[in-house]
């Protein structure tokens, strides 16, 4: 199975910063990498599609890239409602494989 | 609008069963693959099944021949049995429903989650 690791497992940030998250396929998936944001107390909500295409609706300081092994996700100036555990999930085959979560705190 | 809402979880002992159903609406529900995925309390996110539009079933390892899931078009419900339920299935269990019709691995609508607590 591939495996998925997500750095940092947490980190804190003011308002108005730029924050990156990285996760790491332990095989190449291409572009099939897709990021979440769960909220506390909520269901997951899907944000990003194909490493870097933003589903309808989410704001545009949300970008992904990255290709074959390396990812990334950036919040361009952090707002409070970003506070949130945030997921990559690999879609190149079953079992599909979620990262261990990197919570976001302001 | 999607609605996606999780019925059937509670308290169950060791190796006993119970039946998590979902109801879907909003969308032909037929065109869609469908997931569960569940969550351990604090813990972070792991896929455990999904069935095509058209039927295909895949499982986890960690569930495999243990859960069932099975889908009824004519209800637009998906269901799954999960049988000899052992203390680290307890989770949070959500319906997902996939992002484009005919494909798999994106979750794009999520239900609330139905909570399994497998205990003594």
């Amino acid at each position: 199975d591939i495996q998925m690791t997500q750095s940092p497992s947490s980190l804190s940030a003011s308002v108005g910063d730029s924050v990156t998250i990285t996760c790491r396929a332990s095989q190449d998936i291409n572009i099939r990498l897709n990021w979440y944001q769960q909220r506390p107390g909520k269901a997951p909500k899907f944000l990003i599609v194909a490493a870097s295409t933003l589903q309808s609706g989410v704001p545009s300081r949300f970008r992904g890239g990255g290709s074959g092994t390396g990812f990334n996700l950036t919040i361009s100036s952090l707002q409070p409602e970003d506070v949130a555990t945030y997921y990559c999930q690999e879609s190149y085959g079953t079992p599909y494989i979620f990262g261990q979560g990197t919570r976001v705190e302001i | 609008e999607v609605q996606l809402l999780e019925s059937g979880g509670g308290l169950i002992p060791p190796g006993g069963s119970l039946r998590l159903s979902c109801a879907a609406s909003g969308f032909t529900f037929s065109d869609y693959g469908m997931n569960w995925v569940r969550q351990a309390p604090g813990k972070g996110l792991e896929w455990v099944s999904a069935v095509s539009g058209g039927g295909t079933t895949y499982y986890a390892d960690s569930v495999k021949g243990r859960f069932t899931i099975s889908r009824d078009n004519s209800k637009n419900a998906l269901h799954l049995q999960l049988n000899s339920l052992r203390v680290e299935d307890t989770a949070l269990y959500f319906c997902a429903k996939e992002r484009l019709a005919g494909g798999l691995g994106h979750f794009e609508h999520w239900g609330q989650g139905i909570l399994v607590t497998v205990s003594p």
